[in-house]
């Protein structure tokens, strides 16, 4: 069975600080990816950064990146210079044979 | 292009009503999905389609069906629609061309069932 807990149900963050957002998940695949997604208030899915399994060296993309330890089955989500805009749902995600799996998500809010 | 539109943006629909949720795509990809968004519960999915044809059951496929004439549209149909199937519906899509592709959302249809 394949599952993904995210065990921060709300977190906050100062404007222009970093946070970091908790992921961990279980498969007993060794080819998959791991996905994070954003949900603002107007509801639209946005990936924002995904990490191959087999790659050890964590994606970044821009001012998000990940910290990716696959022996512990974790994921973690690290956005830095935090902006308003970034306020949001998040939702980890673990992806294999054409399915995702998706966490509980988090709200982030973002205080100027 | 559109990407992924989703028909309608929210519909409130009296139980027992039969209703059919729409779902297109412009990207020509090959598998679509169909997801529920409850709070504390993320997004699950109810049934899937991997190319044009075929479909199949997700973690919460009961009560909803599918269907896949061709590769554009993957519509959602309750048969007969209960309380606990108010939600919000995701379709989705993906290439299908690796076995790790990213997908694409809609923007979701919000469904109250009374």
């Amino acid at each position: 069975a394949q599952t993904v807990t995210q065990s921060q149900p709300e977190m906050s963050v100062q404007e222009a600080e970093t946070v970091t957002l908790s992921c961990t998940y279980d498969t007993s695949e060794s080819d998959y990816y791991l996905f994070w997604y954003k949900q603002p208030p107007s509801r639209q899915m946005i990936l924002v950064i995904r990490q191959e399994a087999y790659k050890q060296q964590n994606a970044t993309e821009n001012r998000f990146s990940v910290n990716f330890q696959k022996a512990a089955k974790s994921f973690s989500l690290k956005i830095s210079d935090s902006q308003l805009g970034d306020a949001a749902m998040y939702f980890c995600a673990l992806y294999n044979f054409n399915k995702f799996y998706f966490g509980s998500g988090t709200k982030l809010n973002v205080k100027p | 292009i559109a990407g992924i539109t989703q028909a309608p943006t929210s519909q409130i629909l009296a139980a027992g009503r039969r209703m059919t949720l729409r779902c297109t795509q412009d990207m020509r990809h090959n598998a679509m999905y169909w997801y529920r968004q409850d709070l504390g519960l993320g997004l699950r999915l109810i049934h899937y389609s991997n190319t044009a044809g075929t479909t199949g059951k997700g973690e919460v496929p009961d009560g909803y069906s599918v269907s896949r004439a061709n590769t554009d549209d993957f519509p959602l149909t309750l048969a007969s629609a209960v309380p606990s199937q108010t939600s919000v519906y995701f379709c989705a899509s993906s290439s299908g061309e690796t076995s790790t592709d990213t997908q694409y959302f809609g923007p979701g249809t919000r469904l109250t069932v009374l």
